[in-house]
């Protein structure tokens, strides 16, 4: 059965901690991406990666990182330097960087206290 | 101005009642737009994609309008089950990679 799998779905952590973000597809799919959603606005992208070892920032990369060093996992960081990483967090994937049609995990919910 | 403009609502209907939204985008280069359901707390997923003049599936009609610069969505026949927030979705980017710029989304809520 193909898809996208975030986990945890719900995280809590203490200000000032780094937490990583699972998130791996068995899509065969080239593009991965993070986004991030707070209420009552759009998804805001913060991270791509058209193919293995090569991510680009988005829109709202700063006080996140992330790897792709493989195909099928895209993990997010989200660091102390992040200064409101209370959000939903969403990965998606699609075929290429260039076939617009993404499809998204069931997302990872961040509480940090 | 934003790069995609929806109409947040909420909108609320009678079961069997059509209902439309709109989508404002203001990049005229922009190629491909979509229209995602989102369920409340879940992941957004695909609902149609819009290439063309726009296109039908069973009660769900998408239009595109490129001179005016907007998109549509056309319920017939409101379901309970169509409660949701409709996210309209535009490639705001280049062709060599299609960055996908996401609007606020628009709640509806179908009623008995």
């Amino acid at each position: 059965d193909g898809g996208i799998t975030q986990s945890p779905k719900y995280l809590f952590r203490k200000e000032g901690q780094n937490v990583t973000l699972s998130c791996e597809q068995n899509l065969n799919h080239d593009a991965m991406y993070w986004y991030r959603q707070d209420p009552g606005q759009g998804l805001r992208l913060i991270y791509y990666s058209q193919i293995v070892n090569d991510f680009q920032k988005g829109d709202i990369a700063e006080g996140y990182s992330v790897s792709r060093e493989k195909k099928e996992s895209f993990p997010l960081t989200v660091t102390s330097a992040q200064k409101n990483p209370t959000a939903f967090y969403l990965c998606a994937s699609s075929i290429s960087a260039s076939y617009n049609e993404q499809f998204f995990g069931p997302g990872t919910r961040l509480t940090v206290l | 101005r934003k790069e995609v403009e929806q109409d947040p609502g909420p909108f609320n209907v009678p079961e069997g009642a059509t209902v439309a939204f709109n989508c404002t985008y203001s990049n005229s280069a922009s190629q491909s737009f979509f229209w995602y359901r989102q369920d409340c707390r879940k992941e957004p997923k695909l609902l149609m994609s819009v290439y063309s003049s726009g296109n039908e599936d069973g009660r769900f009609t998408a239009q595109l309008n490129r001179a005016s610069q907007y998109i549509s969505l056309l319920i017939r026949d409101s379901k309970l089950s169509d409660s949701a927030t409709y996210l309209c979705v535009v490639n705001t980017g280049g062709t060599s990679y299609g960055k996908l710029t996401f609007g606020q989304g628009t709640i509806l809520t179908v009623h008995p």
